[in-house]
């Protein structure tokens, strides 16, 4: 089993610029979720999802765009990154959602300038 | 609003030596808590949870959490720590906006060194 995965692990872009951050997981979890672990700040919800087809937003949503077509994917996109946005990102799923636990990927690195 | 506090942002430990890292919650009712840790460039693995029942929770890798209702407290121990603990160690609270929970509300971390 894969688990939880993200790609790409690292990124640049400038600022304007659009990209989508992808997570696929194979554990056919019903709940998703996007974090983004900033320095000093542990980690902050920005997107989850309980279902293919049903999203909503977390603690930081501001700038970040989601959908969830499939079970598997959970794609986050950045529609015109911002220099604010320069964080590491994470996905995790789970099956009972997040009172239960949660499977983490290896995050992905975006930088922006 | 749920809040989570780690109050120690390095700790530093002989190996071998005891281990314990501490957490503070703000929540209203019951909450489940949890401790996840995060190996340098990995994501975080689930070390144990708690909810409800016996107040003192066994995880993996040798890790145990005693859950205290009147310090609002949720401290991670550990007898006898090893150098592949040396870990950012996360407490988190799940996150409540309306119904069901959304998500989890992080502390800010504690990294764990290990002197040899």
């Amino acid at each position: 089993n894969a688990g939880v995965t993200q790609t790409p692990k690292f990124q640049v872009l400038k600022t304007g610029q659009s990209m989508t951050l992808q997570c696929a997981q194979d554990m056919n979890h019903e709940y998703m979720s996007w974090y983004r672990q900033d320095p000093g700040m542990g980690l902050r919800l920005i997107h989850y999802s309980v279902g293919a087809g049903i999203t909503d937003q977390g603690e930081v949503p501001n700038g970040y765009n989601v959908s969830r077509s499939t079970t598997e994917d959970f794609p986050l996109r950045l529609l015109s990154a911002a220099p604010s946005q320069t964080s590491v990102y994470f996905c995790a799923s789970g099956p009972y959602g997040p009172t239960g636990e949660l499977f983490f990927g290896e995050g992905s690195r975006l930088t922006v300038l | 609003a749920q809040s989570v506090t780690q109050p120690d942002i390095h700790i530093t430990v002989s190996e071998g030596a005891s281990l314990e890292l501490r957490c503070n919650y703000s929540y209203g009712a019951t909450p489940y808590l949890f401790w996840y840790v995060q190996s340098p460039g990995q994501g975080l693995q689930l070390l144990l949870k708690y909810f409800s029942g016996d107040t003192l929770v066994q995880g993996i890798k040798g890790f145990e959490a005693e859950f205290k209702r009147s310090q609002s407290s949720f401290n991670l121990r550990k007898p006898s720590v090893h150098w592949s603990d040396a870990a950012e160690y996360f407490c988190a609270v799940a996150l409540y906006s309306g119904g069901g929970a959304d998500g989890l509300t992080f502390g800010k971390g504690t990294h764990l060194i290990i002197q040899p």
